[in-house]
């Protein structure tokens, strides 16, 4: 079975500083990777996707994320964290199913807090 | 537009009342899902509907009936529900199989706040 561990449950960063939100993903095959953003009541807010080629993608917002197969991680990045960047943060892998649609399992969520 | 709308915003419902909640997406998307959310928990998977037609149940509960009328529709409806089923109810569409140069991630709607007392 596909899976993605987040190992953080909160993440705490100064406005302007880096930030990084960690996942490791265990597959069969080749990963498809996703990263989505939560705010409060609101819904999942896709922010970017690997399927293949350069391991360094770009999203949404000014967040990217590198994929490192030896590592088996896609960890979301941001160069300099926004206050508006704080919001539960969850990673995803991708299955397809036989009787069509995909299934999306989920890892538990990192809380980013991004203080001033 | 990348847009799923889904109404009502927030619903309180008695643990005898029959009630529905609707999605809709106008994206072309041939793939719709509900999914159920705690607080501070990722969704889980409840339904998938791949060209209409139910493509997983993941073994919810019958007081919980899915419905695709069309390919831009999907409702959900509830009956007979428990306190325990109080949770944010998300819809989704992604791309399906048949779709030229798909990625099939998922969007989602803001959800449905449902309370039941």
């Amino acid at each position: 079975a596909q899976s993605v561990a987040q190992p953080e449950d909160q993440v705490n960063v100064a406005e302007g500083n880096p930030l990084t939100v960690k996942c490791t993903y265990s597959v069969s095959g080749n990963p498809y990777l996703f990263w989505y953003v939560q705010y409060p009541n609101r819904g999942l807010q896709f922010l970017l996707k690997y399927i293949t080629g350069d391991n360094l993608v770009k999203g949404s917002y000014g967040f990217e994320a590198e994929f490192n197969k030896s590592q088996t991680s896609f960890h979301l990045k941001k160069p300099s964290a926004l206050v508006s960047d704080s919001a539960l943060y969850f990673c995803a892998v991708r299955d397809i199913l036989t009787g069509g649609g995909n299934k999306l399992t989920f890892g538990t969520g990192t809380q980013l807090k991004v203080e001033l | 537009d990348t847009e799923v709308t889904q109404t009502p915003k927030h619903l309180v419902m008695g643990m005898t009342n029959k009630k529905s909640l609707k999605c809709e997406q106008h994206m072309g998307h041939r793939a719709m899902y509900w999914y159920k959310q705690k607080a501070k928990k990722p969704p889980e998977l409840m339904f998938v509907y791949s060209y209409e037609k139910l493509s997983i149940n993941e073994s919810v509960p019958s007081r919980f009936s899915p419905e695709c009328p069309n390919s831009s529709l999907l409702n959900l409806h509830l009956h007979a529900l428990q306190p325990e089923d109080s949770a944010l109810y998300l819809c989704a569409s992604s791309q399906d199989k048949g779709a030229t140069g798909g990625s099939y991630e998922q969007y989602f709607g803001p959800g449905t706040r449902l309370t039941v007392t």
